[in-house]
């Protein structure tokens, strides 16, 4: 368990309404990533964050944005969600891997399943 | 670029095996294995850091050929927990870029 939480678990909104998610770790990693997941697709990552008020684009960041004004929470902003958007989204951090050899892994949060009507 | 795996899904039964490849386009300094429920998030499995190198955790071990830019995860005498979604990450500063899953089905 890497501390890490995410809210809300479930969310149905409507078309062109602005939708925030949230992250929220409790162990002070400093790289955080959005990601989403969509059938035939794995995960894409959306923004990652590498510090406070640090953060770039992945490879799916259109219609996203996100911020992070401390270490322990990640925020990731629909401006006007669109039914494109519909997905589960997940939160990670990187962490050294438990048991292994000394190197950082990424563990992730619970997931967040978005339903855009 | 993500990395391609192969099968897309494959069915066992309970004490069968099964080989999952991943194969990247970019040249590959680590390779990491996930696995993941229905319903579930994904779960860190194994980490591969050089060519040739193996890992095990359980009866599920991987192999690293950093030459042929690939990666394989061995199930070997598959149990019912076995079952989920595998995904390969290969790692680019910091970032990991997924594969499109491999489904694995271990029936009694």
């Amino acid at each position: 368990d890497a501390g890490i939480t995410q809210s809300p678990r479930h969310k149905v909104t409507e078309t062109g309404t602005p939708v925030t998610l949230r992250c929220h770790q409790t162990e002070n990693h400093r790289y955080m990533y959005w990601y989403r997941q969509d059938p035939g697709h794995g995960l894409r990552l959306i923004h990652y964050s590498y510090g406070v008020k640090d953060t770039d684009k992945g490879e799916v960041s259109d219609g996203y944005s996100v911020s992070r004004s401390k270490t322990e929470d990640f925020l990731l902003t629909l401006e006007s969600a669109t039914s494109s958007q519909t997905s589960v989204y997940f939160c990670a951090i990187s962490a050294r891997t438990s048991g292994g050899p000394s190197t950082d892994t990424q563990y992730f949060g619970p997931g967040t399943r978005l339903t855009v009507l | 670029q993500q990395p391609v795996q192969s099968p897309q899904a494959v069915i066992l039964r309970e004490g069968e095996d099964a080989v999952i490849n991943c194969s990247s386009s970019k040249a590959l300094y680590s390779v990491h294995w996930y696995r993941q429920k229905h319903g579930e998030a994904p779960v860190f499995l194994m980490i591969l850091l050089k060519g040739g190198e193996q890992k095990g955790h359980d009866k599920i071990s991987a192999s690293f050929n950093e030459k042929k830019q690939q990666s394989s995860l061995y199930l070997t005498a598959s149990q019912l927990s076995y079952s989920g979604t595998y995904f390969c990450g290969t790692e680019d500063d910091y970032k990991l870029s997924f594969g499109a899953g491999t489904t694995v089905t271990v029936r009694a």
